[in-house]
């Protein structure tokens, strides 16, 4: 089944400042995705990156603050930029795979802005 | 976008007891899953359920799906401490398109 390798796993930032997280599956994946999850929340869909196009984003998140890239089948990257505390959640990758459920997800980066 | 609700959001058995968590989705799926989540890390895979099916077991693990109601349940049997943790229900409704998570519910099991 496929892996998802997320990085970082965490990160203390400065307000202000911007978090690139990254994501490689150890497979080509058509669709990945980005989720938020604020502190003792579920998960929340950020958007779905297909590869060659922009990314579709979910109500209430835009690109300015969430950019994405998805340059190649097997990896994507999530940029928080201009950082507030609000922003502290973890962030989690997932793409559709061949497991039997269908989907994997990378292990999380759990954010905290100061 | 949150696909529906859980009920209960919280849940406080003793060890041995079953624990008996609850969804409802809005949309037509193709199918609907459970994960478990330990404080904060990585989601678990627990199992998955299609539309055209009714129950389904696994271990100490029973899901049911109701479509007309647009719901699911999952029974864990014979609960342990080490079942503490949140269990999230997801859903999907076309091939390809992300999981939707419902809001969860924090099961706490002591011994």
């Amino acid at each position: 089944s496929a892996v998802i390798s997320q990085k970082p796993s965490r990160d203390i930032c400065q307000r202000g400042t911007s978090l690139t997280i990254q994501c490689q599956v150890d497979s080509q994946v058509t669709m990945m995705f980005w989720y938020r999850q604020q502190p003792g929340q579920s998960l929340t869909l950020i958007a779905t990156a297909n590869q060659g196009s922009e990314a579709t984003y979910e109500s209430g998140f835009v690109i300015d603050k969430f950019p994405i890239s998805r340059p190649n089948l097997t990896f994507s990257t999530l940029t928080v930029s201009n950082m507030s505390p609000e922003d502290s959640s973890i962030y989690l990758c997932s793409a559709r795979t061949g497991t039997d459920y269908g989907y994997t997800f990378g292990s999380g980066t759990r954010l905290t802005v100061v | 976008s949150q696909q529906g609700e859980e009920d209960p959001q919280a849940l406080s058995i003793q060890e041995g007891e079953n624990a008996t968590m609850n969804c409802s989705y809005k949309t037509s799926i193709n199918n609907l899953q459970w994960y478990r989540q330990n404080s904060g890390r990585g989601l678990v895979h627990l199992i998955l359920i299609r539309s055209n099916e009714r129950e389904k077991h696994s271990g100490r693990l029973r899901v049911t799906l109701d479509t007309s109601k647009k719901s699911s349940s999952l029974l864990i049997t014979a609960s342990r401490a080490a079942d503490t943790a949140s269990y999230f229900c997801a859903t999907d409704s076309q091939a390809g398109t992300a999981l939707i998570f419902g809001k969860g519910t924090t099961l706490s099991v002591s011994s």
